[in-house]
């Protein structure tokens, strides 16, 4: 089985970066998955990590330790749009399946 | 950008109806996926097809089915809905093995049984 875990809740005001971290335990890996969700909306995708390390799109940022079972997103020069919930998802080895975390809810305050 | 669509977006009916929520993407993907969501909670997996007539169950049991007769198409039936059937239904597709496998979602289907 995999288990997922992330915060539940965080606050960052405007301008400013955050990091929103995620830990697994997983019977098998194939990659880890960041996406956007906004309230009432569908999940969109933002990043991919397969191979430890750093991965940079932009004013989104992903990293992977696989020995740790752990990544995080990094958000720089937060905006109000980026008020969301962050979904951590990961795919078991062999699998196209994602498992999803319960999700990060970010308020961006100004 | 993803071409993924579900209808209805939006569906109130009443306990014992049947009803069969639509979901088609044009992006020739084989693999496609239903997620059921309740407010403020993780998506969970309830039915998924690697490709025609393949159909398979998900992590989360569900009274529902699935069929995929065509690699465009996959619908998800309720039988007899019930007022714990009330969730967001979201499909999702992705395209396989030698990329990323990145999951593009349909803007979901919120269901309200009464």
């Amino acid at each position: 089985g995999q288990n997922i875990d992330q915060p539940t809740e965080m606050t960052a005001t405007e301008g400013a970066i955050v990091q929103i971290n995620c830990t697994y335990q997983t019977s098998g890996f194939n990659g880890l998955f960041w996406y956007q969700q906004h309230a009432g909306e569908a999940p969109t995708f933002l990043s991919y990590n397969v191979l430890d390390g750093l991965e940079e799109k932009g004013r989104f940022s992903s990293f992977l330790s696989r020995s740790k079972g752990y990544s995080y997103l990094l958000l720089k020069e937060l905006q109000m749009k980026d008020s969301a919930s962050y979904l951590c998802a990961v795919s078991g080895a062999g699998s196209y399946q994602l498992t999803f975390g319960k999700g990060t809810k970010l308020s961006v305050i100004p | 950008e993803a071409d993924i669509y579900q209808t209805p977006r939006y569906l109130v009916i009443g306990t014992g109806k049947k009803i069969t929520l639509e979901c088609s993407q044009t992006m020739g993907h084989d693999k496609m996926y239903w997620y059921q969501q309740d407010p403020g909670m993780e998506l969970h997996l309830i039915h998924y097809s690697y490709g025609v007539n393949s159909t398979e169950k998900g992590d989360l049991s569900s009274e529902s089915t699935v069929s995929r007769i065509r690699t465009e198409h996959f619908p998800l039936t309720l039988e007899s809905a019930r007022p714990s059937h009330t969730s967001q239904y979201l499909c999702a597709s992705s395209e396989g093995p030698g990329v990323t496998n990145e999951q593009f979602f349909g803007p979901g289907t919120r269901l309200t049984v009464l």
